[in-house]
């Protein structure tokens, strides 16, 4: 139990276009989701925290017009890097908390963008 | 604010012999304390957690830890080593005020070796 998928696996987009990750806790509710970027043999660095229904908090140097979170249901939350960049190039990790859980979360496989 | 100290970035060991994964950590709010393994090219699992009560906490694959809240610390432990075990490894720092947020160590590789 306690999945998590996450679409695609990866992406190359050009410049300036906009791309939609996905993450769905298949066999829970998570009334939680998170959304990381881990670089290469590095911690995973948390980007934004999403509760269903609500608006995304975003963390300290994260720009949200940038990275547009939705969290549509209990079940799933979106990640669009809009206008993307190649220094947005890196691997996106998202996670979900269950509801009334003991606080862990479950992680996506990741989502590989690479921007040319 | 909070912050995750692992000590350890690489911990090479030889197979059946025992390791010991540090992790410290500093918040001025109550904690609760997570390990997870991120297998080759695979997701993040959680491996045990620590939320209140006895503070020797066993988790899968024959790991367990110790939270010390003195010391601040909740290191990873396990007897016996496999190869199987060789993997990254993130001690995690979640809290609640100001919503729920966790925050990750840098990451141990552990290395088993034949």
């Amino acid at each position: 139990g306690a999945v998590v998928s996450q679409h695609p696996s990866w992406v190359i987009c050009k410049s300036g276009t906009s791309v939609k990750i996905e993450c769905r806790s298949l066999d829970f509710q998570a009334t939680t989701m998170f959304w990381y970027r881990q670089f290469p043999k590095q911690s995973l660095m948390l980007m934004a925290t999403s509760n269903e229904g609500s608006k995304a908090t975003y963390e300290q140097g994260v720009e949200k017009d940038k990275f547009l979170i939705n969290h549509a249901s209990l079940t799933l939350s979106t990640l669009t890097v809009t206008s993307a960049h190649p220094e947005d190039s890196s691997f996106y990790i998202c996670s979900a908390s269950p509801a009334g859980g003991g606080y862990e979360q479950y992680f996506g496989p990741g989502t590989r963008l690479t921007v040319t | 604010a909070q912050s995750v100290t692992q000590l350890d970035s690489q911990v090479p060991v030889f197979e059946e012999a025992p390791v010991e994964l540090r992790c410290n950590y500093s918040s001025s709010v109550s904690v609760y304390l997570f390990w997870y393994v991120q297998y080759p090219n695979q997701g993040l699992q959680l491996l045990l957690k620590y939320l209140s009560g006895s503070t020797l906490v066993k988790g899968i694959n024959g790991f367990e830890a110790e939270f010390n809240k003195s010391q601040t610390s909740f290191h990873l432990r396990k007897p016996s080593v496999h190869i199987s075990d060789t993997a990254e490894y993130f001690c995690a720092v979640t809290t609640l005020g100001g919503g729920f947020k966790t925050i990750f160590g840098a990451g141990t590789r552990l290395f088993v070796k034949a």
